[in-house]
């Protein structure tokens, strides 16, 4: 059974750096999945972030690519993520998700695994 | 950004009787592959989202059956033939067929 659970601060000062991590098991973080992170927003809907294949690369949701890293630490079968310059429209519940992305034979894209979420809020 | 459109609130359904969902996208989500990517997730109050259907009708792995989806192009309904206390949620509908991954702003599913 494949299990995510976030971690992080749950509270950043405005136009400093959010900081989390998503802890992997039941799965290798080098297997062929994208290792995605989203957001909603205090009673909202979601927002796909972005995510990281440890061979493919990265792909940030255009909205927020100027502010968004990701990376994947092998040692720890865990991924992260950083928003910098952060403000109070940053404040949301953070989520670390498996995306299925199979464009061949499969023709699979979903997301199938999900952490429970951390709040991280946005205030001095 | 393709935008996912979805009514607010369905009518507050009685135990045992049929609900649908509806979500239209801004452009078709006919991939140049020929599949449509577009999944419904469900969520539960105060738990993280669950994937219930993808590519617009196949159920994941133990979804009830009494879930299931339909539509193409531009039009998708999620229908419950059979509302159960444990549906109650919001519901979302969400496609891959173009990067940004974009979700519908939720439908949030009450019992009578």
């Amino acid at each position: 059974q494949v299990q995510l659970q976030e971690s992080g601060p749950g509270l950043v000062k405005p136009s400093q750096t959010l900081s989390l991590t998503c802890a992997v098991s039941g799965d290798s973080i080098t297997s062929d999945y994208c290792w995605s992170w989203l957001r909603q927003h205090p009673g909202e809907g979601l927002e796909w972030i972005g995510y990281i294949h440890y061979s493919a690369g990265t792909y940030y949701n255009p909205s927020l690519r100027s502010r968004v890293s990701m990376s994947v630490d092998t040692s720890k079968n865990q991924f992260s993520l950083k928003l910098n310059s952060v403000t109070a429209a940053d404040t949301a519940v953070y989520y670390c998700a498996r995306f299925v992305k199979r464009p061949r034979d499969s023709a699979l894209y979903y997301f199938d695994y999900w952490g429970q979420g951390t709040l991280v809020t946005v205030s001095s | 950004d393709i935008v996912m459109t979805q009514t607010a609130l369905s009518p507050p359904v009685t135990l045992g009787q049929p609900a649908s969902i509806s979500c239209r996208s801004s452009q078709s989500l006919v991939k140049s592959d020929g599949n449509t990517y577009l999944s419904w997730l469900q969520q539960r109050p105060g738990q993280p989202p669950r994937l219930l259907i993808y590519k617009i009708s196949n159920r994941f792995s133990g979804v009830p059956d009494r879930f299931s989806g339909s539509g193409a192009g531009t039009d998708f309904t999620l229908k419950i033939s059979r509302v159960e206390a444990e549906d109650v949620g919001v519901y979302y509908c969400m496609q891959a067929t173009q990067f940004p991954i974009t979700f519908g702003q939720g439908t949030r599913l009450e019992i009578k």
